[in-house]
């Protein structure tokens, strides 16, 4: 079955420390993939997407993240994180309709 | 820019009412999606729309639930009659389908439902 899974349901990080969420999706094909970011009372926000080519996308904010084929992984980087990083994380897959992960919530300490 | 437009934001409401949110997508989009999302089942696509017509409605819940789009810039999701099960946040989001592949979805700020 296709599917999206986020093995981490919360992070603790510190601020200014760097910061990776995983991301493993089970798809038939490559799939377009996709973080979005969701802090609390709003909607979710595009952060990156990856179609094809480079597997190494840039995101806004200053984040990141790597397709990788191997290991069925597409995991959200960030090299020092900020306090208003603090926010849920989605993982998602699709082609016309998404498929979003449990997420990650991301707290930042001080 | 206006992006996608919900109301109402909250709502609060009596087992066995009828609710009806509403969502105005983003002008020029031709595809319009209904979320819903809870602390149980995370984010769950309802149904969505392409070019004003239902492609996939198979994440509505049951017949209480229905979906229209009578025209480019209105959507609503209907609760009839409405049970505490509800209770979750409606996301409506909406992007521009090129050629069979994804584009990047915009959402609303959703409409969180609370049915006593």
């Amino acid at each position: 079955a296709q599917s999206v899974t986020q093995p981490d349901i919360h992070i603790t990080v510190s601020e200014g420390a760097s910061l990776e969420l995983r991301c493993n999706y089970s798809y038939g094909a490559t799939p377009y993939l996709f973080w979005y970011v969701q802090s609390p009372g709003q909607g979710l926000q595009l952060l990156l997407k990856y179609f094809s080519g480079d597997t190494l996308v840039q995101g806004i904010k200053g984040f990141e993240a790597e397709f990788k084929r191997s290991q069925s992984s597409f995991n959200l980087r960030k090299p020092s994180v900020h306090w208003s990083d603090a926010a849920e994380y989605f993982c998602a897959f699709g082609n016309e309709k998404l498929t979003f992960g449990t997420g990650t919530r991301l707290t930042i300490i001080p | 820019d206006a992006g996608v437009i919900q109301s109402p934001r909250h709502e609060v409401t009596e087992m066995g009412q009828e609710v009806t949110l509403r969502c105005k997508p983003i002008s020029g989009h031709n595809s319009l999606f209904w979320y819903r999302q809870t602390m149980m089942r995370g984010l769950e696509l309802l149904i969505y729309f392409n070019n004003n017509v239902p492609i996939d409605d198979s994440g509505m819940p049951e017949d209480r639930f229905s979906a229209k789009m009578p025209n480019a810039s209105f959507s609503t999701l209907k609760i009839q009659p409405s049970e505490p099960r509800d209770s979750a946040v409606y996301f409506c989001a909406s992007s521009w389908l090129a050629g069979g592949g994804t584009g990047e979805l915009f959402f609303g700020e959703g409409s969180r439902l609370t049915v006593l």
